[in-house]
């Protein structure tokens, strides 16, 4: 009954390649969001979707794009990975833009 | 700019202890949350704070909304062992669409 879930958990890549990490929520909820977490255990928001709807854009390279198939997915893509890239990636989903977010248990990418 | 504060950074306490850390914001936030995190997992919601002066509890966690509506407290009473993690406050800025995090406090606990 696991509520918010990504894969993969890890993820360990060459720089210049191009991976995705999926997302998937059972909640029924209508928004979800990627957030990146850094070295310093720093939370940042990448995007938001509503009903499919990009709502949030934060200043994210393009070479991440995030797509959503249907509201109960929501999945990144990351061109050109650069070392920089490295951290984890933590999917959330909530029932609308401003009631309470429920996190995923993130994928920790490490690009070499 | 907005800028949103969380202390202490850190905590080393006994168990047993009580522990308090806060969030201050520059703006006015309508809404405060906190989080735990444990190593390897995703934050989990604690308490969820929607009016100004609101106090609300979760077993031995108590949370504040300032009067302000610019801070906010998190209080753990009787610490143990499994207390141990990063909390984190969150919050939106009155006219702000996105959930916006402190930088955690870790928590440590000696038994």
């Amino acid at each position: 009954d696991t509520a918010v879930s990504q894969t993969p958990k890890y993820l360990v890549t060459q720089m210049g390649n191009d991976k995705s990490i999926k997302c998937e929520q059972n909640l029924g909820h209508d928004t979800m969001y990627w957030y990146k977490q850094d070295s310093k255990k720093f939370l940042k928001i990448m995007f938001s979707y509503n009903n499919k709807e990009l709502i949030i854009n934060e200043t994210v390279p393009n070479r991440f794009s995030p797509k959503s198939p249907d509201k109960a997915h929501l999945n990144l893509h990351i061109n050109s990975l650069e070392l920089g890239d490295s951290a984890v990636y933590f999917c959330a989903s909530s029932r609308g833009l401003n009631n309470e977010q429920f996190f995923g248990p993130g994928t920790r990418l490490t690009v070499l | 700019g907005q800028q949103l504060n969380q202390s202490p950074q850190s905590m080393f306490i006994q168990e047993g202890e009580d522990v308090s850390m806060n969030c201050t914001s520059s703006s006015i936030f309508n809404t405060w949350l906190w989080y735990k995190q444990e190593p390897g997992e995703g934050p989990v919601l604690l308490i969820a704070l929607y009016k100004a002066g609101e106090l609300t509890s979760n077993g031995r966690l108590t949370a504040q909304f300032g009067i302000t509506r610019k801070d906010s407290f998190l209080n753990i009473s009787a610490s143990i062992p499994s207390d141990v993690g990063i909390y984190f406050c969150a919050g939106r800025w009155e006219y702000g669409n996105k959930l916006v995090f402190g930088a955690g406090t870790i928590l440590r606990v000696k038994s």
